[in-house]
């Protein structure tokens, strides 16, 4: 089982829809979880960090965190097709373990 | 402020060579990390430094070394290069005081080609 986990995709959604990316993790110790947008050809991008159970909103964006269901979610409001690019899920274990491990991603295709 | 900056972006080698990767990270922060980018293992941990001491390594094999300087510019270096090694060499910065919880920012990258 892979530690942080991700559908690679491609998530295809309509200009102007919801799209919502998923991450699952094995760690259930883990303290802190964050989302990245990578452009193709270019480095990830952090979009939002999440710590405790709930959601946290951010303009379009909107993270959730289950750390019972050991699950983490992004919601892209309004979709456009700048948006288009891979989602990273990273996941920074118990103290200690400071390291972020990441998903595979999963590839966001927002329609015009 | 300036964000992470990587030198040099690009690279070619030859198999057997070696290399070094500059990183200066994000004024301020103290702890830089290196990651490996292949399409094939994704995003991988190779290790972070915070205050010129190594903190944290990923499971990749001793040719794979790094240090950290006073400034908190960091240098990574891959020896006895290998086809394998192509991939995309990424440093990121983070504060890594007292409660941070370690957002990290990424530089653009270091793309390195063995031939």
């Amino acid at each position: 089982q892979k530690e942080v986990e991700q559908n690679s995709g491609p998530l295809s959604v309509p200009e102007g829809a919801i799209a919502s990316l998923n991450c699952t993790y094995s760690d259930r110790g883990s303290q802190s979880f964050f989302w990245y947008r990578q452009y193709s050809g270019k480095s990830p991008e952090l979009i939002m960090f999440i710590y405790s159970n709930g959601d946290k909103e951010d303009g379009r964006f909107t993270a959730q965190l289950n750390k019972a269901s050991q699950y983490v979610s992004l919601l892209i409001r309004d979709s456009q097709p700048s948006d288009s690019a891979t989602y990273l899920c990273a996941v920074k274990g118990r103290t200690g373990r400071r390291a972020l491990t990441f998903g595979s991603g999963t590839r966001l295709q927002v329609q015009p | 402020k300036a964000g992470v900056t990587q030198t040099p972006r690009y690279l070619i080698k030859t198999r057997g060579q070696q290399v070094t990767l500059s990183c200066s990270p994000i004024s301020g922060h103290r702890s830089v990390s290196w990651y490996q980018q292949t399409p094939g293992q994704g995003l991988q941990f190779l290790f972070e430094y915070f205050s010129e001491t190594q903190r944290n390594k990923g499971n990749f094999p001793g040719r794979f070394s790094g240090r950290q300087f006073s400034n908190s510019r960091s240098e990574m270096n891959v020896s006895t290069l290998e086809l394998g090694d192509s991939a995309l060499y990424l440093c990121a910065s983070s504060f890594a005081g007292g409660s941070s919880y370690n957002e990290q920012f990424f530089g653009p990258g270091t793309r390195l080609t063995v031939l």
